[in-house]
């Protein structure tokens, strides 16, 4: 079946605008999970949601970050006031049980 | 919160030898610890995974081992093949839909 899509694949955007991600977790997934990945670093969580629960909002590293998913499917990631460390993949995960299934991320320069 | 260390950052192997990597952890709460491989540009593919309830996992040619007393685990890839090479990350998790920490990654070149 479809695994996890993301999108845009790649956007870039001047220092101070918004933007929005977005991602399609798996079809039946209960959890969807963003993480952030810097050139050449590891993983860092972000925010995850797991069914009706309220979100684990703890990773999000400032209050320019925000997530919502909507219907327990589709989530997008805002991004308010985009500031130059903010450039990084974003990668979002879904799960059912323990195993978590990456999508392809989403490359975002800020510029 | 959990910190996850993984070691070595770099390492190098000849083709149809043995690669090693190690990981430790600090949350005694955590239970499920999967492995991850991340291809250049790519997403991270789990590759293989181990809960607490077991000591060691194998799948062909690759296996886990988990020491959960002194909260360490590690991948074992033998016979190492050219397309082994890639990043590979450890993390580990409460388990039960909970997130994950990973560690910093591990960059294996097989040299032909």
């Amino acid at each position: 079946g479809a695994g996890v899509s993301q999108s845009p694949s790649n956007k870039v955007t001047e220092k101070g605008k918004d933007v929005e991600l977005r991602c399609d977790p798996i079809s039946g997934h209960t959890a969807l999970y963003w993480y952030r990945q810097s050139l050449g670093q590891g993983l860092e969580f972000l925010i995850y949601f797991q069914g009706n629960s309220a979100p684990d909002k703890s990773g999000l590293p400032s209050d320019r970050f925000s997530a919502e998913r909507t219907g327990g499917s589709v989530s997008t990631l805002t991004i308010q006031r985009t500031q130059q460390e903010d450039s990084a993949v974003y990668l979002c995960a879904s799960s059912l049980g323990d195993e978590q299934y990456f999508g392809p991320g989403t490359r975002l320069t800020v510029t | 919160g959990e910190n996850v260390e993984q070691h070595p950052s770099t390492l190098s192997v000849q083709e149809g030898d043995s690669a090693v990597i190690k990981c430790t952890y600090s949350d005694s709460a955590s239970n499920y610890f999967p492995w991850y491989k991340q291809e250049l540009g790519k997403r991270p593919q789990l590759i293989i995974d181990i809960r607490s309830n077991v000591g060691e996992k194998k799948d062909q040619r690759i296996a886990v081992t988990l020491n959960k007393t002194a909260k360490h685990f590690s991948l074992h890839i033998t016979e190492t093949q050219p397309e082994d090479s890639a990043v590979y990350f450890c993390a580990a998790s409460r388990g039960g839909n909970e997130k994950l920490t990973f560690g910093t990654g591990t960059r294996l070149t097989i040299i032909p």
